[in-house]
């Protein structure tokens, strides 16, 4: 079935810049997505970005889509104390359009 | 943007009692609504999928008589945990998806706890 992989886990110091990867493997993926969860809460949408792009920039927010690779990854720049949650990737299944989730990055950020 | 509301937030029940949990989409109209699951620490596990005016599509391994889903109106659907039992303990939560770029919105999501 289709998958989505995210590492667990990252630490940065405040001010830095934090990136979160992700892949996945549905090729018909037409929406790929960020959200962020912030503990005992729903997700939040954050971005998402179609597949036709490779770039797209919110804020402090940009995202980057390599197809080929099916790789996408989320940058925050300027990490402050307050974007400490879980970040969740995920895609939409091409055939059921069902979301499929990675397991979700931490990001813990260090004042 | 598109919000979706939860209730209750939080409910602690008796085991062998049933617990319903309604979501609804506050300005806007959600013509699928999905209900997840989720463990301490892990990531969602997709329930079912609910469509207004139709019976709920649940996901293998999910006993339908045991979690029914209603989605009544185009801005609610209610899951109701029947004969609860301290297993059924979980955060669930529900999101909404607006026509077009299949946008889902989430609930802030029910701590549910069966004693």
């Amino acid at each position: 079935g289709e998958d989505v992989e995210q590492s667990l886990f990252l630490s940065v110091r405040e001010g830095d810049s934090s990136v979160i990867n992700c892949t996945y493997t549905d090729s018909s993926s037409t929406y790929l997505y960020w959200y962020k969860q912030e503990p005992g809460a729903g997700l939040q949408l954050l971005t998402y970005i179609f597949s036709n792009m490779d770039m797209k920039q919110d804020q402090r927010l940009t995202v980057l889509l390599n197809k080929k690779d099916k790789h996408l990854s989320l940058r925050i720049a300027d990490t402050q104390t307050g974007d400490s949650a879980i970040y969740f990737c995920a895609e939409v299944d091409g055939n059921t359009g069902k979301l499929i989730f990675g397991q979700g990055t931490t990001l813990q950020v260090k004042p | 943007g598109a919000v979706v509301s939860q209730h209750p937030s939080w409910v602690i029940c008796k085991s062998g009692t049933s617990v319903k949990i309604e979501c609804r989409s506050l300005d806007f109209q959600a013509t699928t609504m999905f209900w997840y699951r989720q463990f301490p620490k892990q990531s969602l596990m997709l329930m079912a999928t609910s469509n207004e005016g139709s019976k709920a599509t649940y996901e293998q391994g999910v006993e339908k008589d045991k979690f029914l889903i209603n989605h009544a109106s185009l801005t609610l659907s209610t899951l109701t945990v029947t004969s609860a039992h301290p297993e059924d303990s979980s955060f669930y939560i529900c999101s909404a998806r607006v026509r077009g770029p299949y946008e889902q919105y989430f609930g802030p999501g029910t701590r549910l706890t069966v004693t």
